[in-house]
């Protein structure tokens, strides 16, 4: 199993341009999470699907961010516009009520908005 | 204030010493989840824990419903354990993993 897959590591743009992140699920977990890591505000989820469906997305911080899931192995998180304070590193993280340790994170997305 | 809290915000220790994370939560809550997130960046799920105690190698967590508190506790510390240990209270638990509620970590560093 290849664990929860992001893409891509590391993302260096300019301020204004959309920026997508991309994630891949461990096949099988039906819920999936997007959370923000800041050194201000520590992790933060933005949202979370279960079974391809968002459940809360309260945690988005505004309209500029949306998350799509088109099916069960594949999501992602768009930023349009971008802004420097959107500077963070984004982590996708999947589950299953049957999994004994809880989430299964992804290696997170660094993104860095000049 | 913080709905979780987590104590101490930092840690040093000497290998080989017994090490307790403290994490203190203000909200109703139906389990708590312990992260340990490596100098690199990862971040790996340890436990995830309702109620008593769950043990996994060097490692034992311990939830008190009760008293709104867990602990992490590590035996045998190693400089390899040098991370830092975040916990996070779910709202809600079940086949909708509900929102969840992060403390800001503590930092451990095992010296050798």
């Amino acid at each position: 199993d290849a664990g929860v897959i992001q893409s891509p590591r590391h993302e260096v743009t300019e301020m204004g341009q959309e920026v997508t992140l991309r994630c891949k699920p461990i096949s099988g977990h039906n819920s999936l999470f997007w959370y923000r890591q800041t050194m201000m505000r520590g992790l933060e989820l933005l949202i979370y699907f279960n079974n391809n469906v968002p459940i809360d997305d309260s945690g988005m911080p505004e309209d500029r961010f949306s998350a799509k899931m088109p099916n069960a192995s594949f999501s992602t998180l768009k930023i349009q516009p971008s802004e420097p304070r959107d500077s963070a590193v984004y982590f996708c993280a999947s589950s299953s009520p049957r999994q004994p340790y809880g989430y299964t994170f992804g290696s997170g997305t660094r993104l860095t908005v000049v | 204030k913080n709905e979780v809290e987590q104590s101490p915000q930092n840690l040093t220790a000497q290998e080989g010493e017994f090490i307790t994370i403290n994490c203190s939560y203000s909200v109703g809550i139906s389990a708590l989840h312990w992260l340990q997130q490596h100098p690199g960046g990862g971040i790996v799920s340890l436990f995830m824990l309702s109620s008593g105690k769950k043990k996994h190698g060097r490692l034992i967590a311990t939830i008190n419903i009760q008293e709104k508190h867990s602990s992490l506790h590590i035996t045998a510390s190693h400089p390899r354990d040098s991370a830092v240990y975040i916990c996070a209270a779910f709202l809600n638990y079940g086949g909708s993993q509900g929102n969840l509620i992060f403390g800001k970590g503590t930092k451990l560093s095992v010296k050798p």
